[in-house]
Parts: structure tokens; C-alpha cells; sequence
């Protein structure tokens, strides 16, 4: 299973868009990009999923290079809400999820 | 509400005590899963179910602890004998089941979970 490294940590300022990068080397051929957003004291939450190129949703956009052996998040125009920590996860392991410890990002006023 | 839900929210116990940890999936998913999560670490698989049918146990799952799904509805993860090292939130999360394509890009819809804490 692919192992993924995205920094531990990240601040923004309210407006700002915000970008997390997430390393995965050895993705497999058919695996796919996740990221989840947690908020303290509850369940991780699904934000976006991708296999390459650039995928866009109401909350986030997911750019995939060619090689796929990483992806960014984008997040625009920060809130204060969106002070969380985001998973980024490649692939299935037996249809389980793996997890890494994420990037806490702290968003200030 | 539709989503996952799991109870308690919150469960203090003493140590050596019994509990026991309800998650009701989202009704028409197949799959119903287990995560432990730790602080400043993510989520930690412990076990599955398709349907009624436990098909994967972690090795963090020990003997101490027992998952069920008797109807392939809601299942419950009971700790025996609990420990301070248990202490940690429970996570539970459900998928549809897709096709074998489908899942590798499945998407598990996560409850609130139940924070343990074991005195």
C-alpha cells in the first residue's frame, strides 16, 4: 500500500487559499486520492477524491501531476471553520482505509 | 438524520470493567467498519463487516475485544477487561458495497464516535 507524507502542520489567515501537498511514491496503478477533513471530537469527513489530472468540488479542488506521485489540495478562501486536519490516503487495503497522521491546519483571523 | 450514528458519545469507565459501543450504519450500506484513533494520530483500522460477516481483524484487536453484527445492521464492539491503555475514541464508518472497481475509490461515511476513557 502506498505511504503517504504531508506536513504535520500548516497556518493560514482567513481569505487565504491554502494548499497541502501530499507525497505518495509508490502509488499502485489503480489507486485512488482521497482526502478527509476531521474537526476535533468528530469522525473524519470525505472532501474529495481523485485518480489525475484536476478534480473540483464545492469544497476543494484536487490537482494530480502526471506521474501521480503526488497530489495538493487546494482550499479557497479559508475560514475559521475550516481549522481541522486533512488526511490524505492513496488506495484500499482490502477496502479498509489507512491513515496517516494528517496536517493539522490552524486557520487565524 | 441518515448518517452514522454511535453510542455513547462518551463512556468513563474503571479499569477491568466492561463496555460495550453501538454504531447504527447508514441503512442501505453493506459495510460497517471499526477505526480506533489515539491522540494526534489518525484513525487505526480494527475490524470489518460485509453484511453480518466479520472479514478482517486487525491485529490491534485483541483477544479483550469482540465486534458483532448479528443482523447486518447495526453491530457493537464490546471491550472486556478494560485497560487505560483502551482509552481513545471509536470510530465507526459504513460504505454501499460497489463493484470490485468501485471499491477501489469507495467512500466510508464516518459517526461521531465514542470517546472512551478508562480511569
Amino acid at each position: 500500500l502506498a505511504k503517504t507524507t504531508q506536513p504535520i502542520s500548516m497556518d493560514s489567515y482567513e481569505g487565504q487559499e491554502v494548499n497541502i501537498t501530499c507525497s505518495h511514491n509508490n502509488i499502485a496503478t489503480n489507486d485512488y486520492i482521497t482526502w478527509y477533513q476531521q474537526f476535533p471530537s468528530q469522525g473524519p469527513r470525505f472532501i474529495i477524491q481523485g485518480y489525475k489530472t484536476k478534480v473540483t468540488n464545492e469544497v476543494a479542488s484536487l490537482f494530480i501531476p502526471a506521474d501521480r506521485k503526488s497530489s495538493t489540495l487546494s482550499l479557497p478562501r479559508v475560514s475559521l471553520s475550516d481549522t481541522a486536519v486533512y488526511y490524505c490516503l492513496v488506495g484500499l487495503q482490502g477496502g479498509k482505509l489507512i491513515f496517516g497522521q494528517g496536517t493539522e491546519l490552524s486557520v487565524k483571523p | 438524520d441518515t448518517g452514522v450514528s454511535q453510542n455513547p458519545r462518551h463512556k468513563i469507565t474503571k479499569r477491568g470493567q466492561n463496555v460495550t459501543f453501538r454504531c447504527d450504519p447508514i441503512s442501505e450500506h453493506n459495510r460497517l467498519y471499526w477505526y480506533r484513533q489515539t491522540l494526534g494520530q489518525g484513525p487505526e483500522f480494527l475490524t470489518y463487516f460485509q453484511n453480518e460477516a466479520q472479514l478482517e481483524k486487525s491485529r490491534l484487536l485483541s483477544d479483550r475485544f469482540s465486534a458483532e453484527r448479528p443482523k447486518g445492521s447495526f453491530s457493537t464492539l464490546e471491550i472486556q477487561r478494560t485497560e487505560q491503555g483502551d482509552s481513545a475514541m471509536y470510530l465507526c464508518a459504513s460504505s454501499p458495497r460497489g463493484t470490485a472497481e468501485g471499491q477501489k475509490r469507495e467512500t466510508q461515511y464516518f459517526g461521531p464516535g465514542t470517546r472512551l476513557l478508562v480511569l
